[in-house]
Parts: C-alpha cells; structure tokens; sequence
C-alpha cells in the first residue's frame, strides 16, 4: 500500500452518465495530481493542486473537472465523456519541491480503470 | 518540445541474467531522474532517484546510471527473476515547480524462469 486510495477501481459509464473519482492520501502531503494512462502511452499530467489550491491545468477538456476541498482529498468528477477517454486514471501526491534538487516522488494510487461505452 | 525515449518497449531476458533498461531524453535540463515499476491494473511504484551531480546510484540488486552529457539513465537489474517481471517508467524533474515532471512511456520487462 502506498497511502494512496483510490475508488472505485473500475467504473463503466455511458457518453451521458455523470460520475465522480475519488482519491485519497494518508502521507501528509500539500500536492496531489490527476494523470491518465493509455495504453502504450506516457502518463498524461491532468492536473495539480498545491496546498488545495490548482495550479496546472494540460489543456484538459471541460469534460472533466477537478475538485480539491483539502490536501488529503481529490474528486475528478466526469461527465459527457468520449470512448476515447477510456483509460487508466491515476491520482498521486507528494510534497511540493521548495527549490531545485529537493524531490518532488510522487506516490500513486492503484488508479482507476474507466470505460466509456 | 521535450521528449523522453525509453527505447525498448518490451524486453524480454532469462532468470538469474542483467536486464538493461534505458532512458533518453532531449531538450530537458533535469535535477533528478526517478525510475519506477508498474504492475498491470496498478499505479506506478518508486524505486530510485538519481540526482544531477550523481553519477551512479544502487539498491539492492538495482543500479542507476545519469549521464547529464548523454542525457541518458540505464537501469540494471541483476541476478533477475521473474518476479522483477513489469513494466518500468522512468521520469524526469526537478525545476522549481512541481507541474514539469515527465515520464517515459516505459519498458515492459519479462524475465522467464
């Protein structure tokens, strides 16, 4: 176990449905992320929150929309997906570098594996 | 752009050999380079960070090579098994924000007994 807990671990949904991602870090610490992994792909940085607050955006489409309501909590709530947004969806967290060379080693939830049908 | 190149998709070794991963990289002036281990239906698992001024980093029965010049990383396994069987990621970061870390699209290793 990494202290990172994501739920649920598979979800199946319709182009209409609306759900939600859950992640959640026991480390204490100030950074999470979002991350979606296709196959044979590198992971795709979503979005970060520092301290709660969101601080990078990837030029995500407005389908998906992050929440942060504390450091320890993530939402990635879904909707109006595409089959093209299938993936593994990945949550981490780590404490935020304050300078170059201090490390910033996330540690990564089991993710969780999207179908849209 | 920036560009990371693990440059094996898949490779596959016998029990109890070294296994050689490598990482590339243009157009990145990294702090650190990490590498970690990916299980099928699991999220990645750190194993080693290896900074800009190290040239070389063990533990255990792996080791990590950073050649700034080169801008590459080897990762060695040695005496594998197959449990070592994954798939590794390398990553690169360390700027003074927390957003630029970038992986590699990994190297899927199998080690058969």
């Amino acid at each position: 176990e990494t202290g990172v807990t994501q739920t649920p671990r598979h979800l199946v949904m319709g182009m209409t449905n609306k759900k939600s991602l859950k992640c959640e870090q026991h480390l204490g610490h100030n950074a999470m992320y979002w991350y979606k992994q296709s196959a044979k792909k590198p992971l795709e940085l979503m979005f970060v929150y520092n301290f709660k607050e969101q601080t990078e955006n990837n030029s995500v489409p407005s389908r998906f929309s992050p929440e942060c309501p504390n450091s320890s909590h993530l939402f990635l709530h879904l909707h109006t997906l595409q089959p093209e947004d299938s993936a593994l969806y990945l949550c981490a967290s780590s404490q935020i570098p304050r300078s170059r060379g201090l490390t910033d080693t996330q540690y990564f939830g089991p993710g969780t594996r999207l179908t849209v049908l | 752009s920036q560009k990371i190149e693990q440059n094996s998709e898949a490779l596959n070794i016998q029990e109890g050999k070294t296994a050689t991963l490598t990482c590339n990289y243009t157009n990145y002036s990294p702090a650190y380079l990490q590498w970690y281990r990916q299980d099928p239906g699991r999220g990645p698992v750190f194993l080693l960070l290896i900074r800009e001024n190290e040239k070389e980093k063990r533990k255990e029965r792996l080791k990590v090579t950073f050649d700034t010049t080169l801008k590459q990383s080897l990762f060695h396994i040695t005496a594998s098994q197959p449990a070592d069987s994954a798939t590794y990621l390398c990553a690169l970061g360390g700027a003074y924000n927390n957003n630029d870390m970038r992986f590699g699209a990994g190297t899927r290793l199998t080690v058969k007994p």
